[in-house]
């Protein structure tokens, strides 16, 4: 099956610092990826759509200055959470969407729990 | 406007017994798609089922089985002879056909299953 990772798994940094997260498809391409932030106990809140070769498309109320995405290839999006503040520490899960497949499933990495000290 | 509802918080049960999680949905697109995701406690989203709004039919695989009604805008998810594997969050989305990128999940129910 398609498979999505994410690195790290997770990550402690200070206050003021930027944080690079990695979410790659293993055994298929992607020319769309998700990032989404659960905090705890809670849902996951669809942050941004990443799409290969453009600019990412935020949702209502994320800072695009504040989480940087790129999608610079078919099988890679970072997510860069810059000038991280304690408030950011959350659970960030990245999915993906098979280019070959089925068009409305998408593939979820394990996640990367970030906290900011 | 699109919502998920997902009204239990939290189940326990015992190994063997059935259990029900609900799903309550609204949206005003006529064409939409129903998913249930379950979330362990290593955290990864693993898929378990995809249903879109003109299949009412009802689906069974395993010990797992879920009754979509339109009716009352619910696609309930039954386990039957819970397992300790099967502890969890469990998650319902909704997608439209409009924004088929676009996931709106539930809070999600966390369900213990005791030994």
């Amino acid at each position: 099956g398609a498979v999505v990772s994410q690195h790290p798994s997770r990550v402690i940094c200070k206050s003021g610092t930027s944080v690079k997260i990695e979410c790659r498809s293993l055994d298929f391409q992607a020319t769309t990826m998700f990032w989404y932030r659960q905090f705890p106990k809670q849902s996951l809140m669809l942050m941004a759509t990443s799409n290969e070769g453009s600019k990412a498309t935020y949702e209502q109320g994320v800072e695009k200055d504040k989480f940087l995405i790129n999608h610079a290839s078919l099988t890679l999006s970072t997510l860069t959470v810059t000038s991280a503040h304690p408030e950011d520490s959350s659970f960030y899960i990245c999915s993906a969407r098979d280019l070959a497949g089925s068009t409305y499933e998408q593939y979820f990495g394990p996640g990367t729990r970030l906290t900011v000290t | 406007a699109q919502k998920v509802t997902q009204a239990q918080t939290e189940i326990s049960v015992v190994e063997k017994e059935d259990v029900t999680l609900d799903c309550v949905y609204e949206t005003r697109d006529t064409t939409y798609y129903l998913f249930w995701y379950k979330q362990p406690p290593s955290g990864e989203l693993v898929f378990l089922i995809r249903r879109n709004s003109f299949d009412e039919q009802n689906e069974i695989s395993g010990r797992y089985s879920w009754n979509f009604q339109k009716s009352t805008s619910s696609f309930n998810f039954t386990i039957t002879a819970s397992q300790v594997v099967d502890s969890a969050v469990y998650f319902c989305a909704l997608s439209e056909a409009r924004h088929t990128d676009k996931l709106i999940f539930g809070t999600g129910t966390r369900l213990q299953v005791f030994p």
